[in-house]
């Protein structure tokens, strides 16, 4: 148990619809980070979050984004999904105050868009 | 941005023999290594990671190392196991207080053999 909890596991909907995956981080950790991994692909950078603000950005869709709330919970909303937009969903969390710490992964969301 | 390049993308090894994985980088500010190791439908979980001030770190059967000059690190698995079959992921990242973005490695499926 890595102590990042990702909700929901599983997630079925249509194309054109929105969703939103939560993220907890592990106690203490400041940093929210969110990935994508397709089908046999590997782990792509969307955003992260540290304390609230953005702090990096990598390959993120306009239709999706993200936030993280005053008790450092992060929601990752995807809007106008597509067929392409099936894999799993990733959070990692990591900094302790002003300490780096490694990244360290939640179970994923499973998207799947029909 | 960064990139980062992973060989070999399959590895198969006989078991209690040794397996090596190479990564590159391309940003020369990147100081902050780690490995992944993920099984089928599973979380990445961090295996180990190493700073660029340290050439090699080892636990136990696991170690790596890092060229700072030739921009490459390298994992190294001895005396494998079954369970060491899964794939495994390089990353690269620039270890800078409240903003880090990890750029993995397209990932490695090594089998071990019986």
């Amino acid at each position: 148990d890595s102590g990042v909890t990702q909700t929901p596991k599983h997630l079925i909907t249509a194309t054109g619809q929105r969703v939103t995956l939560r993220c907890s981080p592990r106690s203490g950790d400041l940093s929210v980070y969110w990935y994508q991994q397709s089908l046999d692909q590997g782990l792509q950078f969307l955003i992260q979050y540290y304390n609230g603000e953005e702090r990096a950005k990598g390959n993120i869709l306009e239709r999706f984004s993200a936030q993280q709330f005053p008790d450092l919970h992060s929601e990752l909303n995807l809007s106008s999904l597509e067929l392409g937009d099936s894999a799993l969903y990733f959070c990692a969390s990591g900094m302790k105050g002003d300490s780096n710490q490694p990244q360290h992964f939640g179970d994923g969301t499973r998207l799947s868009i029909l | 941005g960064e990139n980062v390049e992973q060989h070999p993308s399959t590895l198969s090894v006989q078991e209690g023999d040794s397996a090596v994985i190479k990564c590159t980088y391309s940003d020369s500010a990147s100081n902050y290594f780690p490995w992944y190791k993920q099984e089928l439908g599973k979380r990445p979980q961090l295996i180990i990671d190493i700073r660029s001030n340290v050439g090699e770190k080892k636990d136990q059967r696991i170690a790596v190392t890092l060229n700072k000059t030739a921009k490459h690190f390298s994992l190294h698995i001895t005396e494998t196991q079954p369970e060491d079959s899964a794939v495994y992921f390089c990353a690269a990242s620039i270890w800078d207080f409240g903003n880090e973005k990890l750029t993995f490695g397209t990932g490695t499926r090594l089998t071990i053999i019986p």
